[in-house]
């Protein structure tokens, strides 16, 4: 079985400020884990993925998030938050043999807001 | 167009009655999802399909139907619609297992009276 937990589900942070959402997942077997954002009245955008190898991750617009086994987490960052940035986020969960191809467990999402 | 799309876009019905949400998408993709969006509950899968003909049960199956005769097309009917069913509803569609990403459709919004 696996889960995601992603911690506040709203966070507010000015424009320019670091944004730091929380996602921890469990799983019996080794992990590939998304971040997806969602901006509003659309379907899900890919932000980026880890699939076992390097354990920080680079994604689209500025965005990265680092695998942290210990701490079974994989949070998402960004220095230097945008206007355009404000969006929900959704970290998801899958894993190698689980059958039915890379069936998603999804967090509840965070909305990120940005003030000016 | 290429990618995958959902129709319709909006739908309002009313309970009892049948309802069927349309997916298609256009890579040949073998795998096919459907997921509905509930606020506080983020994204749950109701079924997948690994190919043509073949489907199963995610976490919230109840009171769905999904075929899929065509690689490409993936429909979800709701037999007999109930206000519990109100909600957005996404398809999206992988290449392959693993890390493969999924890619969403701009999903259906359905609303029952």
């Amino acid at each position: 079985a696996q889960s995601v937990t992603q911690l506040g589900s709203h966070v507010s942070v000015s424009e320019g400020a670091l944004v730091l959402l929380r996602c921890n997942y469990s799983s019996s077997v080794p992990p590939y884990l998304f971040w997806y954002v969602q901006y509003p009245n659309q379907g899900l955008q890919l932000l980026l993925k880890y699939t076992s190898a390097a354990t920080l991750v680079k994604g689209i617009n500025g965005f990265e998030a680092e695998f942290k086994k210990s701490e079974t987490s994989f949070h998402l960052t960004k220095p230097s938050a945008h206007m355009s940035d404000a969006a929900e986020y959704f970290c998801a969960v899958s894993a190698l043999n689980t059958g039915g191809g890379n069936k998603l467990t999804f967090g509840t999402g965070t909305q990120l807001k940005v003030e000016l | 167009d290429a990618g995958i799309t959902q129709s319709p876009r909006y739908k309002i019905t009313e309970t009892g009655r049948q309802v069927t949400l349309m997916c298609h998408q256009t890579w040949s993709h073998s795998y096919m999802f459907w997921y509905r969006q509930d606020l506080g509950h983020g994204l749950r899968l109701i079924y997948y399909s690994a190919a043509a003909d073949i489907t199963d049960k995610g976490e919230v199956p109840d009171g769905y139907v999904v075929s899929r005769s065509k690689t490409e097309n993936f429909p979800l009917t709701l037999e007999s619609a109930t206000r519990s069913q109100t909600s957005v509803y996404f398809c999206a569609s992988s290449a392959g297992t693993g890390g493969n990403e999924q890619f969403f459709g701009p999903g259906t919004r359905l609303t029952v009276l």
